[in-house]
């Protein structure tokens, strides 16, 4: 089993659309999550950190439930520019490295 | 501020030959993260500098990777001898405290034929 798993999509959806992705985590000591935006042939780049409050930024909420693990990404009045993969991360308790899940590639169409 | 800068971009080397990479973190960012995709996977973890110091190379393949970080500024990855199986995207990441979302170079593109 992957330490972090999401579904490869893609999700193809209409712009102005909501849509949400969800990821799932194996290791409960898993002590940061967050959410990272990758382009085609680009670097992935930080979208938001997930706190266990939960976190919003403009049309992007995150959530995070410990207790099922899993961490949820939803996107509201989805531009054509959200077009892209995104990767679920998770640090466990190891101070070095970042997991990544596979990435959920989104696709937003006129 | 400038990013993480990876160098080079692509490189085209045949299997047997030597190739390193270089990466030049966010200047005062103590933690430098080399990472690579390899074609259908996800991005996986190679190792972790503390400055100068291997914090964890747990996820080095072989040791056929020989990473270093002199003087704990920019770092080198060396593959020596290539195989055609080390083809992917080398990425470089560095940040100043853990726990923290890391910034990412553009990575290096490897191709081993």
């Amino acid at each position: 089993r992957k330490e972090v798993e999401q579904d490869p999509g893609p999700f193809n959806v209409p712009e102005g659309a909501t849509v949400a992705f969800n990821c799932t985590y194996s290791n409960s000591a898993s002590q940061s999550f967050f959410w990272y935006r990758q382009d085609c042939r680009k670097e992935p780049k930080l979208l938001m950190s997930v706190y266990s409050s939960g976190n919003e930024d403009g049309r992007f909420t995150a959530q995070l439930n410990r207790a099922s693990q899993y961490i949820s990404l939803l996107i509201r009045d989805s531009k054509l520019s959200d077009s892209a993969t995104y990767l679920c991360v998770v640090k466990g308790s190891s101070a070095s490295k970042i997991i990544f899940g596979s990435g959920t590639r989104l696709s937003i169409r006129p | 501020e400038a990013g993480v800068t990876q160098f080079p971009s692509h490189s085209v080397i045949e299997k047997g030959q030597t190739v390193t990479l270089r990466c030049d973190p966010i200047s005062g960012h103590d933690n430098l993260y080399w990472y690579r995709r390899v074609m259908g996977k996800e991005i996986k973890f190679l190792l972790h500098f503390v400055k100068e110091s291997k914090q964890d190379e747990s996820g080095m393949p072989n040791n056929r990777f020989l990473a270093e970080r002199t003087g704990g500024t920019y770092s080198t990855l060396k593959v020596q001898p290539a195989e055609l199986e080390d083809s992917g995207v080398y990425f470089c990441a560095s940040s100043q405290d853990l726990g923290v979302g890391y910034t990412f170079g553009s990575g290096t593109r490897l191709t081993v034929v």
